[in-house]
């Protein structure tokens, strides 16, 4: 199995300042014969379902703010808030899809300082 | 728009086989490409991707739970069912019906769409 391994486990940032969240995996998920990342991040709000954020891991999905951004390749991805606002609190969860047995990160926590 | 919504039992027995039934709509399980997967999270900790069935009726399985998982679709009605048999209490959580996003053609795949989730409690 691909493990995936986020960091840290949970922070809290003021309202407005940078939200930086870290997925390692213990494989590359680089594909080359078409260059793509296979990793997708995830926003779960307290009592609600998973929600798409980011996929190709840097492909945003539609609707999403574009205070939502990923980066990263290979083995060592960032998902990136540029600005916290209130409605981000949320728990977040990367997810490789390279491998046919999808895995998920143990997701990091998000609160308001 | 897609919608999914899973049904079932909220309470099981050990030992016994749990039904969850996945219903949608907004999309054809006919079309090329689609897929329907379920994954499951228990109580405060990560998600736990089991199974996905493809329009043309391939069917990927979590490997360590492969010979407990059976996954179905029933095109007329948009349903697809999870089977999972020999429920342990390890097994309670929240069970989620997602519809596939996309991917590779020989990798997995990233969920686009999510039901609300159905809670398992597996308890004598």
């Amino acid at each position: 199995d691909i493990v995936m391994t986020q960091s840290p486990n949970s922070l809290a940032v003021s309202l407005g300042e940078r939200v930086t969240i870290n997925c390692k995996s213990s494989q590359s998920l680089l594909y080359r014969s078409n260059s793509k990342n296979y990793l997708a991040w995830y926003q779960q709000k307290p009592g609600q379902s998973p929600k798409l954020l980011i996929y190709w891991a840097s492909t945003r999905e539609s609707g999403v703010p574009d205070r939502f951004s990923g980066s990263g390749s290979g083995t060592d991805f960032t998902l990136t808030i540029s600005s916290l606002q209130a409605e981000d609190v949320a728990i977040y969860y990367c997810q490789q899809f390279y491998s046919t047995l999808v895995t998920f990160g143990g997701g990091t926590k998000v609160e308001i300082k | 728009q897609i919608t999914l919504k899973e049904s079932g039992p909220t309470l099981v027995k050990p030992t016994q086989t749990l039904t969850l039934t996945c219903t949608f709509s907004g999309f054809s399980l006919n079309t090329n490409g689609v897929g329907v997967g379920w994954i499951r999270q228990p109580p405060g900790k990560a998600l736990e991707w089991l199974a996905l069935i493809y329009w043309n009726d391939d069917r990927r399985y979590r490997p360590f739970l492969k010979n407990r998982l059976t996954i179905t679709k029933d095109t007329s009605t948009n349903q697809v069912v999870l089977n999972m048999t020999k429920m342990d209490p390890v097994d309670t959580g929240t069970y989620y019906c997602v519809h596939r996003g996309g991917g590779g053609d020989y990798s997995g795949s990233y969920y686009d769409f999510w039901g609300q989730g159905t809670p398992v409690t597996v308890s004598s």
